[in-house]
């Protein structure tokens, strides 16, 4: 089973800054099999990117998604006060697992 | 507009069975491989099973195989999930989920609302 570790576990941010949030894995993720999600309380996951770099239908240009191999990073160039919520990484290049996600928060 | 519906949760006491639906609407059901993912209270997420599109290929975490069995109705344009032997550890927010693209593991494009089932007695 391929293990994802996201970094850090809480992001304190003010609207408007930068968002840096990132997903290593135990093993290589083939075919840069690497999505992100994007949570609300009380919401089911909203899909954000696939492919590690590809956004999904309707998700603003400010969220970008990169990497390779072990190491997968989603951007959120200037934080929208919508945007503060938990993030999922999740890989299916085989057996799909989880992140244990990280919450980004108002500072 | 995609939309999936999940129906079927609950209280059950431990080692009891509950049966999960899931209903598709907006898209052609047999074309995709679905999934389901459960996050238990204040936790993170968990992919449980997933289903290929013809039925034909199941697949189950390690956590569930043996109690669990996921299976598709395509005239029905709905998703199951069988789940016998519950324990307490199953206690979770079930949601249902299509996958994205033709992959049978893949990323989960259209998610449903959920469904809550509590294992206690």
């Amino acid at each position: 089973e391929i293990v994802l570790t996201q970094s850090p576990g809480t992001l304190s941010l003010s609207p408007g800054e930068r968002a840096t949030l990132s997903c290593r894995a135990s093993q290589s993720v083939s075919s840069s099999s690497l999505a992100w999600y994007q949570q609300k309380p009380g919401q089911a996951p909203r899909l954000l990117i696939y492919g590690a770099s590809s956004r999904a239908t309707g998700i603003p240009d400010r969220f970008s998604g990169s990497g390779s191999g072990t190491d997968f990073t989603l951007t959120i160039s200037r934080l929208e006060p919508e945007d503060f919520a938990v993030y999922y990484c999740q890989q299916y290049g085989s057996s799909p697992t989880f992140g244990q996600g990280t919450k980004v928060e108002i500072k | 507009d995609v939309q999936l519906l999940e129906s079927g949760g609950g209280l059950v006491q431990p080692g009891g069975s509950l049966r999960l639906s899931c209903a598709a609407s907006g898209f052609t059901f047999s074309d995709y491989a679905m999934s389901w993912v459960r996050q238990a209270p204040g936790k993170g997420l968990e992919w449980v099973a997933a289903i290929s599109g013809s039925g034909g290929t199941t697949y189950y975490a390690d956590s569930v195989k043996g109690r669990f069995t996921i299976s598709r109705d395509s005239s029905k344009n709905t998703l199951y999930l069988q789940m016998n032997s519950l324990r307490a550890e199953d206690t979770a927010v079930y949601y249902c989920a299509k996958n994205g693209g033709l992959r049978f593991f893949g990323y989960m494009d259209v998610w449903g609302k959920g469904t809550t089932v509590t294992v206690s007695s």
